[in-house]
């Protein structure tokens, strides 16, 4: 499949353990993103990566989030000492670019569950 | 900060036409993009606009008016599989700002 892969698709896990929740993009796509979306919301940024340089990282809504990227393939978010309000749907997204090539393809999403 | 209104919610019937409004004021503009979003799904891409103007792609359209911060998404047509929750999303350098999402429901 050439489209944006995710995993797990879904995670249920106790309050203050700490997951990592995994997007791989398309092959050849230099930016990749992470959003959060609640139930019934927008989508919500949480942080950019484009090719080497620094991430943006101005969406992470607290010093618990954090993300990696190994060069310009795959993606780790993880959420230390989760609360039950981290609960959501982490969708990742990659693009070409930016202007048109900026349109994002996104993978199907990790439902997070926090008990 | 970014600000991008849509409606919430929008019912309307088969084969009728629908008209979603966005309205944005963003701290940049490089381009406005509409996505649709399934129930349980990622969103897809439908339209860009990055010019004034009307769009048209099959049944849908999108209008752009930069100087007014004003797009519309337009379902013609409707199908009962075009019940979907329509995003928003102003491209501002790298990043998009998303709007809240239309629901968009269609009746028999």
């Amino acid at each position: 499949g050439a489209g944006v892969s995710q995993s797990p698709s879904n995670k249920v896990t106790e309050k203050g353990k700490d997951v990592e929740l995994r997007c791989d993009p398309i092959s050849g796509h230099t930016a990749l993103y992470w959003y959060r979306q609640r139930l019934g919301q927008g989508l919500e940024f949480l942080i950019y990566f484009q090719g080497n340089s620094a991430p943006d990282k101005s969406g992470l809504p607290s010093d618990r989030f954090s993300a990696e990227r190994t060069g310009e393939s795959v993606s780790t978010l993880t959420i230390q000492r989760t609360q039950q309000e981290d609960s959501a749907v982490y969708l990742c997204a990659s693009s070409l670019g930016s202007g048109r090539l900026n349109e994002q393809f996104f993978g199907p999403g990790t439902r997070l569950t926090v008990l | 900060g970014q600000n991008i209104d849509q409606p919430t919610e929008m019912t309307a019937t088969e084969g009728a036409i629908v008209q979603i409004n966005c309205t944005y004021q963003t701290s940049g503009f490089n381009g406005l993009f509409w996505y649709q979003q399934h129930a349980g799904e990622a969103p897809t891409f439908l339209s860009y606009n990055v010019l004034d103007g009307l769009e048209e792609k099959g049944r849908f359209s999108s209008f752009l008016s930069r100087s007014k911060g004003y797009s519309y998404l337009l379902l013609k047509e409707l199908q009962m599989k075009d019940s979907a929750s329509y995003l928003c999303a102003v491209d501002n350098d790298y990043k998009l700002s998303f709007g809240a999402g239309t629901t968009v429901t269609v009746r028999a």
